[in-house]
């Protein structure tokens, strides 16, 4: 069984200030791990994604996240947030072995204040 | 390389109707899936396909069907619309194991 946790359903920040939205997991198989992202009234965009290489995982638009097995963390960070960051953000793990059925969490709405 | 499309856009039912939301990929991906997005609750997996000719229920199946009609294409059907329907729905597919490619969505709302 697979379970993901968002611990924060809001995330307020300025603009230019370090961005952090914390998620934790749990998992029966070695997972693989994403974030997405969505803009108001869009469909979902991949933002980054672990899949047991490097546990740094860069993405796009300076953000990235860490996978800390002992911990079973995958929180996603951005050094300094901009306006345009603006949006939902889902974690979200699956295994990748048999059939796919990937787990969202529930999503964090981060704000970012001007 | 459209990659998921979906139709319609928007959808405005009486209770009782029905309707069949369209799905499409042309990625050649193996599995596809059809979520619903309600605020607070993420993305709920009502079915999936994953792969050609096989279909199963997700976390929320009731009042709906589904129909996988090739490798590209994957429909949501409402028999008789209610109004605990509203919502948006998204379609997304993956070749299994690695990122889903999302659609723009379908907002149905069910008077």
């Amino acid at each position: 069984a697979q379970s993901v946790t968002q611990l924060d359903s809001h995330v307020s920040v300025s603009e230019g200030t370090p961005v952090l939205l914390r998620c934790n997991y749990s998992s029966s198989y070695s997972p693989s791990l994403f974030w997405y992202v969505q803009h108001p009234n869009k469909g979902l965009q991949l933002l980054l994604k672990y899949t047991s290489a490097a546990t740094l995982v860069k993405g796009i638009n300076g953000f990235e996240a860490e996978f800390k097995k002992s911990e079973t963390s995958f929180h996603l960070t951005k050094p300094s947030a901009h306006m345009s960051d603006a949006a939902e953000y889902f974690c979200v793990v699956s295994d990748l072995g048999g059939s796919y059925i990937p787990t969202f969490g529930r999503g964090t709405s981060l704000i970012v204040h001007p | 390389n459209a990659g998921v499309t979906q139709t319609p856009k928007f959808q405005v039912l009486k209770t009782g109707q029905s309707m069949t939301l369209q799905c499409a990929q042309d990625m050649n991906h193996n599995s596809m899936y059809w979520y619903r997005q309600d605020p607070g609750m993420g993305l709920r997996l009502i079915y999936y396909s994953a792969s050609e000719g096989t279909t199963d229920k997700g976390e929320v199946p009731n009042g709906y069907n589904v129909s996988r009609l090739n490798k590209r294409e994957f429909s949501l059907r409402l028999e008789s619309a209610a109004p605990s329907q509203t919502s948006v729905y998204f379609c997304a597919s993956t070749m299994g194991g690695y990122e889903q490619f999302f659609g723009p969505g379908t907002r149905l709302t069910v008077l």
